[in-house]
């Protein structure tokens, strides 16, 4: 597999349910990243790793809790949403800091989530 | 707030027509990137600008960095069914791993 992979495509879960979103990169990043996307709304930033630690938590709501093992897997685990939090949820990687990072960051398909 | 606002937001037009899409904002970056993303995909990077007054070319697509580092531009020549999608701009505040992604432009070509 080449890329960053994202599992699942789709999630349905009620608002009592607890599920993770897995993320993985195959391009030997140092770098991983959250991000939101709504309709109608920019792309969120949520969470940034880099070298397995977390850089920035930008004011992202404690049911949602990233974990991050080492610099090729970022999982983000959900418990109690709300059906406002239905949206897609981004995966990208980049070279990270300490490294030639060109900035550019690649992106997964994304996990569709939807809270009923 | 750290803003990037682009304009137009939706963008309808036939195939063969030119179009310009803005990203402003009042921060300074030290690079900006600009994506493409199709419905049912992640974003896909088009460009990366980083010295301002940068001017790139990728075939039909001419990307432009403002001289002050915080606004840019993608002008599209001879538009084409294929360039449908959601273009997006992100600017990279430096010494940070921080990207802000603009407001999104929706294009659609009409063939």
């Amino acid at each position: 597999e080449t890329g960053v992979t994202q599992t699942p495509r789709h999630l349905v879960m009620g608002m009592t349910n607890k599920k993770s979103l897995k993320c993985e990169q195959h391009l030997g990043h140092n770098a991983m990243y959250w991000y939101k996307q709504s309709a109608k709304k920019p792309l969120e930033l949520m969470f940034v790793y880099n070298f397995k630690e977390q850089t920035e938590n930008n004011s992202v709501p404690s049911r949602f809790s990233p974990e991050c093992p080492n610099s090729s897997h970022l999982f983000l685990h959900l418990h109690t949403l709300q059906p406002e939090d239905s949206a897609l949820y981004l995966c990208a990687s980049s070279q990270g800091q300490g490294t030639l990072d060109t900035g550019e960051l690649f992106f997964g398909e994304g996990s569709r989530l939807t809270v009923l | 707030t750290q803003l990037l606002e682009q304009s137009p937001q939706f963008l309808s037009i036939q195939e063969g027509e030119n179009l310009t899409v803005y990203c402003n904002s009042s921060s300074v970056f030290s690079s900006l990137q600009w994506y493409r993303q199709e419905p049912g995909e992640g974003p896909v990077l088009l460009v990366t600008v980083v010295t301002g007054g940068e001017v790139k070319k990728l075939k039909r697509l001419t990307f432009q960095f403002g001289d002050a580092r915080k606004d840019s531009s993608l002008h599209i020549t001879a538009a084409q069914p294929g360039d449908t999608g959601l273009y997006l701009c992100a600017g990279q505040f430096s010494g940070t791993y921080k990207y802000i992604f603009g407001t999104g432009t929706r294009l659609k070509v009409l063939a």
